[in-house]
C-alpha cells in the first residue's frame, strides 16, 4: 500500500499565480481531508469530502481557494490567485470512514514569493 | 474551544519510557481519545485510540483513567526516532459520524541520547 500520495512535494511560485495541489487517497478510503499547517496557526482543516462530495468547507479561507474530488482516487486543491500569506505546508489525509483514524500524506510545501 | 490540555514540551532519555499526559475533563460518553504524532517535516501519523479501556498496539499503550477525564500515552522504550509533536484529540467514534478534528498545539517530545 503506497499510502496517501501528494504532488508536488515542493512548490515555489510568485504572487498572483495559480497553484494546484494534488492528492491520491488510499484505495478504498471514502473520506478525504485537506489541511494547512503554519507556525502561527498550527494544523487547520480546510475541507472534508465524503464519497467525493464536499461535506465541510468551513475552513476554506476565502474564495481564492477551491477543492474538487472528481473521483474516489483523486482530489485537487487550487489557489487562484496565490498570495504570500498562503505559504504553508498543505496535507491531504484519507480515512476508511468519516470518523475513523486519518492517514496523512507527506505534504506539499508551498512558498509564494 | 480546546477539548484537551497537554504540556507544551517534555524530555525523555533514550531507552526509557515516555509518558505523555492529556487532560480531557469535558469528554462526552461517546467520545474517544485519539493520539497522533508528527515527526519533523512529515505528515501526522495515527498512533492509537481508546474509549475507556486501556489499549496497546505495536507503537504505544494508552491508559485512560476510570473517570475518563485524563489519559496517558506510553512509549515503552523511547528512541531518538520518537522525537516528535504528539497530539491528543477527543472525537466521536466510528459510529458517531463526522466531527472536525482539532489538533491543537500538542506536546513536543524530545528524546535525549
Amino acid at each position: 500500500d503506497a499510502g496517501v500520495i501528494q504532488s508536488p512535494r515542493h512548490e515555489v511560485t510568485e504572487m498572483g499565480q495559480e497553484v494546484t495541489l494534488r492528492c491520491k487517497p488510499i484505495s478504498g478510503h471514502n473520506s478525504l481531508f485537506w489541511y494547512r499547517q503554519t507556525m502561527m496557526r498550527g494544523l487547520e482543516l480546510l475541507i472534508y469530502f465524503n464519497n467525493n462530495v464536499p461535506i465541510d468547507d468551513s475552513g476554506m479561507p476565502e474564495d481564492r481557494f477551491s477543492a474538487k474530488m472528481p473521483n474516489a482516487s483523486f482530489s485537487t486543491l487550487k489557489i487562484q490567485p496565490s498570495e504570500p500569506r498562503d505559504s504553508a505546508v498543505y496535507f491531504c489525509a484519507s480515512s476508511q470512514r468519516e470518523a475513523a483514524e486519518q492517514f496523512f500524506g507527506p505534504g506539499t510545501r508551498l512558498t509564494v514569493l | 474551544d480546546a477539548k484537551t490540555t497537554q504540556p507544551t514540551s517534555m524530555d525523555c532519555a533514550e531507552g526509557r519510557a515516555a509518558n505523555l499526559p492529556c487532560n480531557h475533563s469535558t469528554i462526552s460518553g461517546n467520545e474517544y481519545v485519539y493520539w497522533y504524532r508528527q515527526i519533523h517535516s512529515q505528515g501526522p501519523q495515527y498512533i492509537i485510540h481508546g474509549l475507556k479501556n486501556n489499549e496497546t498496539n505495536e507503537m504505544a499503550s494508552l491508559i485512560i483513567t476510570e473517570d475518563r477525564k485524563s489519559s496517558t500515552l506510553i512509549l515503552p522504550h523511547a528512541t531518538l526516532r520518537d522525537t516528535a509533536v504528539y497530539y491528543c484529540i477527543v472525537r466521536p467514534g466510528i459510529s458517531g459520524g463526522y466531527q472536525k478534528v482539532t489538533f491543537g498545539i500538542g506536546t513536543k517530545l524530545q528524546v535525549i541520547p
